[in-house]
């Protein structure tokens, strides 16, 4: 069981809109302004697409964009394209135990 | 452009220590405002932190393997790496190293991942 919680799985359509969560406690993504997304390819390596709550690295296309409200991060991709079909992964850093934590991960799938 | 890359034994036998080292070329381990980490990812499963390393020597390892684990830095190979004891089968998966900046999850630089299987 991962100490953050993201939805198994997401659906959306070419063009669509959709969010992923990614809950976690105060002792982590509430407490700081420490989230990052990661984006993984069957077979590949993750790639950062988001870091500290809401920043792109460059190179990282603008339909990616991330947020935070409370104890919960999310991430949102816009204009849903088929080559974003992956698995996504949300990351923070826990306070309380001084670790790096990883979400479950969250398949997309682009219908 | 910086670039990781893992190499070790693909086979390790249950109850004896995996050992991998990362090779850092591009950069230095020496740069103050990076952290040096591992990564590893079950078949078919998520990701889970293993631990980092900062070139001073400072540590911090996930507490879940905290008894098994040793990371260390060699500066004058660029290269650091990970040592994890007592492996049994769930310990099989792909490791990857990978640079985190001063915020420790964000590692925008990974090596390509090494699947490293505990059977006899």
């Amino acid at each position: 069981q991962s100490a953050l919680t993201q939805p198994a799985s997401v659906s959306g359509s070419p063009g669509q809109s959709i969010t992923i969560s990614c809950t976690g406690t105060s002792s982590d993504i509430g407490g700081y302004n420490y989230v990052s997304w990661y984006q993984q390819h069957p077979g590949k390596v993750p790639k950062l697409l988001i870091y500290d709550v809401t920043n792109r690295p460059s190179g990282v296309s603008d339909r990616f964009s991330g947020s935070k409200s409370g104890n919960t991060a999310s991430l949102t991709i816009s204009g849903l394209q088929t080559e974003d079909e992956a698995d996504y992964y949300c990351s923070s850093f826990s306070i309380s135990s001084t670790r790096v934590l990883f979400g479950g991960g969250t398949e997309l799938t682009v219908l | 452009q910086v670039q990781l890359q893992e190499w070790g034994p693909g086979l390790v036998k249950p109850s004896e220590t995996l050992s991998l080292t990362c090779n850092v070329f591009g950069g230095s381990v020496t740069t103050d405002t990076y952290y040096w980490s591992w990564i590893r990812q079950p078949p078919g499963k998520g990701l889970e932190w293993i631990g980092y390393i900062h070139y001073t020597g400072s540590t911090n390892y996930n507490p879940s393997l905290k008894s098994r684990v040793t990371i260390s830095a060699d500066t004058s190979r660029n290269q650091f790496s990970l040592k994890l004891s007592s492996v049994t089968a769930a310990d099989t998966a792909v490791y990857y190293c990978a640079r985190a900046g001063l915020a420790v999850t964000t590692s925008r630089y990974w090596g390509q991942g090494t699947l490293v299987t505990v059977s006899s």
